[in-house]
Formats: C-alpha cells, sequence, structure tokens
C-alpha cells in the first residue's frame, strides 16, 4: 500500500532556529496538506497547496511558515524562527484526484528547547 | 464556527465487546465525514468516509453511521481485539474548502483483556 514518508521522525532544535521539515508524497497524489498536533490535543489544520501554491492556510500558518516543492517530490514545511510552542508532532497528508481517501504519514515530533 | 465535538473522551472495555463512539459537528456546508483510527505517535488512519447521500458504511469491524439532518455520526466497534485500543477521531471536511479537514479531539479506546 503507498504510503506518505516523512523525514526526521524526530527533530530537536533551539528556540529561534529554523527547521524544515520534510514529505515524500504519494506519487500521483497532487494536493499536500500539513497538519499539526500538540500534545494531548487535536490535529489542526495548516495548509494545504495544490499546483504549486497554497490554496488554503489557517490563521496558525503564519508569516514564520512556509511550504514549497523544491525539486517537484518533495514537500517541505518550514519554520523560519521557532517557539516553545511550535513543539508537536506535524503530519503531511496527501490526496490525489477524485480520491477523498487522504493518506497521512507517521509524523515528525517537533521539540523546541 | 465549524466545530466537531466527540464523546465519550475516553472508554475501557473487555475485549470481544462492542462499542458505540459518536460525534456531533456543526461543520457547514457539509462535504464529508471520515473516522480515523490513530495509534500513539502515529499519524491518523481512514476507517470510513461518508457523503451528505450516505447513512452508513462499514470496514470489517467498523460501522460508521451518518445522520445529516441531525449532524451527528457514530462509529460502532464490533467484537473488540486488544489492537483496537487507539484514539478514533470524527473528521469533517468542509466543501469548497481546499478539502481542509476538522478535527474532533477523538475517543480514546483501551481494549483490556
Amino acid at each position: 500500500e503507498p504510503e506518505v514518508t516523512q523525514t526526521p521522525s524526530h527533530q530537536v532544535t533551539q528556540m529561534g532556529q529554523e527547521v524544515i521539515l520534510r514529505c515524500v508524497p504519494i506519487s500521483n497524489h497532487l494536493y499536500f496538506y500539513w497538519y499539526r498536533q500538540i500534545l494531548g490535543q487535536k490535529v489542526e489544520f495548516l495548509v494545504s497547496f495544490y499546483n504549486n501554491e497554497i490554496s488554503e492556510k489557517s490563521e496558525i500558518f503564519d508569516d514564520q511558515f512556509s511550504v514549497e516543492r523544491p525539486d517537484g517530490s518533495n514537500f517541505t514545511l518550514k519554520i523560519r524562527s521557532t517557539k516553545l510552542e511550535d513543539s508537536a508532532m506535524y503530519f503531511c497528508a496527501t490526496e490525489g484526484t477524485g480520491d477523498y481517501g487522504y493518506t497521512f504519514g507517521s509524523g515528525t515530533r517537533l521539540t523546541v528547547v | 464556527k465549524n466545530q466537531v465535538e466527540q464523546s465519550p473522551q475516553s472508554l475501557i472495555i473487555l475485549e470481544g465487546k462492542n462499542c458505540t463512539l459518536q460525534c456531533n459537528y456543526t461543520v457547514s456546508p457539509f462535504s464529508n465525514l471520515r473516522w480515523y483510527k490513530q495509534d500513539t505517535g502515529r499519524g491518523p488512519v481512514s476507517l470510513t468516509i461518508m457523503t451528505f447521500s450516505e447513512n452508513t458504511k462499514s470496514n470489517g469491524r467498523y460501522t460508521a453511521t451518518l445522520d445529516a439532518d441531525t449532524k451527528q455520526s457514530s462509529l460502532h466497534i464490533t467484537a473488540s481485539q486488544l489492537s483496537d485500543s487507539a484514539s478514533y477521531i470524527c473528521v469533517v471536511s468542509v466543501r469548497n474548502s481546499g478539502y481542509a479537514l476538522n478535527f474532533g479531539k477523538g475517543t480514546s479506546l483501551l481494549v483490556t483483556p
């Protein structure tokens, strides 16, 4: 069964540092998403990405966040200057055309110290 | 405001027993409702997806129901197994939203021997 691969699985960074979370989507999927889940809380939508541009973003996705597909395959989430409250699990999800089934990656656990 | 409320918050049942989890939502305009299973530290895995016109859908021992008039859904688990221990999350998507998903907080299910 096709999988969405996320790297790294766990990243520890110092406050104020930049981090890049990576996602390899399922090959024929066209819609890409980032979600986050703070420990003990529900999963929250960050951003959706289609046709090489952001199609929707939440109020969480402020100027410190950015997304791109740098090489046409990987899908990345960059956090420019991390804050303690950015500590969370970050999930990438992808979806193909005509397919209601999101597929989530296993997540990257980001710890900001 | 789009909201998804789940009950109970947590549930403990004996192996082999059945259980039913509830979901109420205020998301509008409604596109579809999904139930996901999330193991600790892992990404959500889709169990069922239902559109407005569907009122029941099964996936093995999982059966989901949807009442679009009352905006309620349930997930019934039959003959529970120890591996069913996980968080079960009700997720509703909004039509014309770029397919962003609205997550409930989940019901934490523990199946004991």
